[in-house]
């Protein structure tokens, strides 16, 4: 099947500061990515969807200038979390749904847990 | 609005036995509809799928769901639990964005246990 690796799978960083999530497909072309977090025990929700070449589009509540998304390739999507807070540490997971199409089938990354203290 | 449900946070199996994980779900139009599991600090492995054709899908691991239109679910089954089974499972349905996108929508997730 289709894989999607994200880099870092987890990472630990001091409140204030800014933290790059890699999400790539590696054996197939995505026009659109999506970005979704996951709180222990809680389902995934979806924070935003990223089109190669466009502007993502943000699922309502959330932020935006917090969250920066950007789709350069059709590989490569990533998530910024600028001025992270402990309130952001999550279970962060993307996913890639492939340009040409497998039935409309969605592949998601392993994950990265962030940690801000 | 839109949505998956899945009524059960946890389901109890003894090995070897059938089991079944429920969902239901509400969209317009007709339904794409798909079964992931996850197991602990994992992410999501795609487990099978309903888009049209046969109201029984097959997929990994010796999953299947049932598609049924009248009661609106999907429901997945297995004929014998497997210990390994025991993991996070989510319902998920493909609905309409912004700007006619599509995106997948989960359900909370029911907690699937095997025991020896």
């Amino acid at each position: 099947g289709a894989v999607v690796s994200q880099h870092p799978s987890w990472v630990i960083c001091k409140s204030g500061t800014s933290v790059k999530i890699e999400c790539r497909s590696l054996d197939f072309q995505a026009t659109t990515m999506f970005w979704y977090r996951q709180f222990p025990k809680q389902s995934l929700m979806l924070m935003a969807t990223s089109n190669e070449g466009s502007k993502a589009t943000y699922e309502q509540g959330v932020e935006k200038d917090k969250f920066l998304i950007n789709h350069a390739s059709l590989t490569l999507s990533t998530l910024t979390v600028t001025s992270a807070h402990p309130e952001d540490s999550s279970f962060y997971i993307c996913s890639a749904r492939e340009t040409s199409g497998r039935g409309q089938t969605q592949y998601f990354g392993p994950g990265t847990r962030l940690l801000v203290l | 609005a839109q949505s998956v449900a899945q009524p059960e946070d946890q389901v109890n199996v003894a090995e070897g036995n059938p089991l079944t994980v429920k969902c239901t779900y509400s969209v317009s139009g007709n339904p794409y509809l798909f079964w992931y599991v996850q197991y602990p600090n994992r992410g999501l492995q795609f487990l099978l799928k309903y888009i049209t054709g046969d109201n029984l899908v097959k997929g990994s691991y010796g999953f299947e769901a049932e598609f049924n239109k009248s009661q609106t679910s999907f429901h997945l089954k297995k004929p014998s639990a497997l210990v390994s089974d025991s993991a996070l499972y989510f319902c998920a349905v493909r609905v309409s964005g912004y700007s006619s996108a599509s995106k997948i929508i989960f359900g909370s997730g029911t907690r699937l246990s095997i025991r020896p």
